[in-house]
């Protein structure tokens, strides 16, 4: 079965350090993966579309890789600060523009 | 104002009455969704619409129903809540016409169903 992996513990870094968060998935062949935001109460904020032939895409701070051959995506967030604090989703995109979501990640940023 | 508003924000309903949540969007998109969040199970489709004529299940659109009355209103409807119903619920947007689009998501509504 299709499955979306998202590290379910929380991520505790160091202000300053760049945060990494892993989303692996298997049985999925996506045309797109997005990443977002969520604090809590609210809704996601959409943050980064990668597509399957690219390798690599940055914003601002952000940079997100995407390798079909090892069904992954990491998310960084270099130079990290407290308001960066957030649980962080994963989404695959196949066909009809449907998403995936995974589980997310929570990073705690400590000033 | 916000692009995507859902209402009631919170609703605290018993076990077989029926609700409905709310959800509309400014943003002129032609597609809507509804997903339902419940802690470390991330976001599962319960149903979407790419039109107003074209209504669609989505994951776990079991014991519910939706209505999409314009192309900025699509409503959720619980016909008879159960507890395993009590869930965080969230509206969401996107555009059409090109191979992909972001999704614009509402504040939620927390749904507690006794």
């Amino acid at each position: 079965s299709q499955k979306i992996e998202q590290n379910s513990e929380a991520l505790n870094i160091q202000e300053g350090k760049t945060a990494t968060l892993t989303c692996n998935y298997t049985n999925y062949s996506p045309a797109y993966l997005q990443w977002y935001r969520q604090d809590p109460g609210r809704g996601p904020v959409f943050l980064l579309l990668i597509r399957e032939n690219e390798k690599e895409k940055r914003k601002e701070r952000l940079k997100v890789t995407f390798d079909t051959t090892l069904k992954q995506s990491l998310f960084h967030i270099t130079a990290s600060q407290p308001a960066d604090s957030a649980t962080y989703l994963c989404a695959l995109e196949s066909a009809g523009n449907m998403l995936t979501f995974g589980g997310g990640t929570r990073l705690m940023v400590k000033p | 104002d916000a692009d995507v508003t859902q209402t009631p924000r919170n609703r605290i309903t018993k076990t077989g009455k029926r609700i409905m949540l709310e959800c509309s969007q400014t943003k002129g998109h032609d597609r809507m969704y509804w997903y339902r969040q419940d802690p470390g199970l991330g976001l599962r489709l319960i149903y979407y619409s790419f039109d107003v004529k074209d209504i669609n299940k989505g994951e776990i659109s079991d014991g519910y129903s939706v209505s999409r009355q314009a192309q900025a209103k699509f409503s959720l409807s619980l016909e008879s809540a159960i507890p395993n119903q009590t869930a965080l619920y969230f509206c969401a947007t996107s555009g059409s016409g090109q191979a992909s689009y972001e999704q614009y998501f509402g504040p939620g509504t927390r749904l507690t169903v006794t």
